[in-house]
């Protein structure tokens, strides 16, 4: 799987929206673009994710450049609850005449993003 | 059960003993893994279940680790004479594998080995 770099962490106030950027510069065709956090003591959630096209859901919306070598997650009001380490990951799929399916889940070391009052 | 369920919670050992940590995964899901999270790090690949597929054990640190899962159910990862190194969190996740995306995780077992 394609590497990933992201700053080891951002600050937002409260009510703004936090945009989070992650690098992929090797990515390949096959690979998607995921983001997933994690609050403090709890496992990882997943929060969106997107092959070329911009994709907006009731958590984020994820910006994918034309080349694909970079992305930015917008948290477009960020709360307090919203502080966590957010994990940008590069996974590969393989599709075959049985579907799709999905390579592992590697994580990096994410961003550390604390949203303050 | 609605979510991805791990057991114990807490396991405290003494080095050198053998544990188990078991992951329910939700019923359904294809696909299933299990990540090492140390202390104020990030998550740590440790071996991935795809269906029938042979399963990929690459982030497996040593032969002291291993894990077994029967079909589509629960998954057991087990540790040989356990040293102090081993104290972490062990977070299980579970997905549809086919054709879906999100993988679920569970709370995690914190492991502490004295």
């Amino acid at each position: 799987d394609a590497k990933t770099t992201q700053p080891p962490s951002m600050d937002c106030a409260e009510g703004r929206a936090a945009n989070l950027p992650c690098n992929h510069s090797t990515i390949s065709g096959n690979e998607y673009v995921y983001w997933y956090r994690q609050i403090h003591s709890q496992g990882p959630q997943y929060i969106i994710h997107g092959l070329k096209n911009n994709e907006t859901n009731e958590m984020a919306s994820l910006i994918i450049t034309e080349d694909r070598k970079s992305s930015t997650l917008i948290l477009p009001h960020a709360t307090l609850r919203d502080t966590a380490v957010y994990y940008c990951i590069v996974r590969a799929t393989l599709t075959n005449a049985g579907g799709t399916s999905y390579g592992k889940l590697t994580f990096g070391q994410g961003t550390i993003l604390t949203v303050h009052p | 059960g609605a979510g991805v369920s791990q057991s114990p919670s807490n396991k405290v050992t003494e080095k050198g003993k053998d544990v188990e940590l078991r992951c329910d995964p939700i019923s359904g899901h294809t696909a299933l893994y299990w990540y090492r999270q140390r202390l104020g790090q990030g998550l740590e690949f440790l071996i991935y279940f795809q269906g029938n597929s042979a399963p990929d054990k690459s982030g497996l640190p040593s032969d002291r680790f291993s894990a077994e899962r029967t079909g589509e159910s629960v998954s057991t990862l087990t540790i040989q004479r356990t040293q102090q190194e081993d104290s972490a969190v062990y977070l299980c996740a579970s997905s549809w594998g086919i054709g879906y995306t999100e993988a679920f995780f569970g709370q995690g077992t914190r492991l502490t080995v004295v």
